[in-house]
């Protein structure tokens, strides 16, 4: 099952920050935490993750809470190549495979 | 370099067939996994391979099985095929096994009648 919960849909306009939302309460210590976004009829491509520091990357940003529970993904200019399904997931060492919930469907806003 | 390549890109297949799915992942990973996405289902875990060893495998019957050759390429066969398995199957490439970024292909859309 997949041990994350993230909102069904969510809009943003053009060139605007996006702020994804993500909780994981009952992650433990030595799980990453994972984003993959999946564009329209392509397989998903990997984002950014992180384990405990907020980490930055060409595509991305992600804040990670203090307690870990929660995370954010953050598009800090939104383009409408941007629309697509985002996945936040464990990577749970124990068992060494990708388990996608449902995502984030993102739509922009010309 | 290449990425994932998965073959074909769509099949049509009748129930009760088997079937064979192809992918070779990027040079130098070792790490191939699969996956099975539906509408309604999602993005589903099917299995794993390391180094030719299936090292994980998730909730799905017998009639889907796969293998990996030594030059890390994979194949996933379905045998008896229902009409539920219509789907979107990707394979995913990783250099070590999903504990850092995988790549994945663009999928094989299977249609079964």
């Amino acid at each position: 099952d997949a041990k994350t919960t993230q909102p069904n849909s969510m809009e943003s306009n053009e060139e605007e920050p996006v702020h994804l939302p993500c909780n994981h309460s009952t992650i433990s210590g030595t799980d990453y935490i994972h984003w993959y976004r999946q564009l329209p009829s392509q397989g998903p491509e990997y984002v950014i993750h992180g384990l405990t520091s907020n980490v930055n990357n060409r595509m991305a940003s992600l804040a990670i809470a203090e307690d870990r529970k929660s995370s954010t993904l953050i598009l800090h200019r939104a383009t409408l190549r941007d629309a697509a399904v985002y996945y936040c997931i464990l990577d749970v060492n124990r068992d060494d495979k990708i388990i996608f919930g449902k995502g984030t469907r993102l739509h922009i806003l010309p | 370099k290449a990425g994932v390549t998965q073959t074909p890109r769509y099949l049509i297949k009748t129930r009760g067939q088997q079937v064979t799915l192809s992918c070779s992942p990027i040079s130098g990973h070792r790490s191939v996994s699969w996956y099975q996405q539906t509408p309604g289902q999602g993005l589903q875990f099917l299995f794993e391979y390391f180094s030719e060893t299936q090292r994980n495998k998730g909730n799905f019957p017998g009639r889907f099985s796969g293998r990996q050759f030594s030059n890390s390429r994979s194949e996933m066969n379905v045998s008896t095929l229902e009409l539920g398995d219509s789907a979107l199957y990707l394979c995913a490439s990783s250099s070590r096994p999903l504990d850092t970024e995988a790549f994945f292909g663009q999928g094989t859309r299977l249609t079964v009648v």
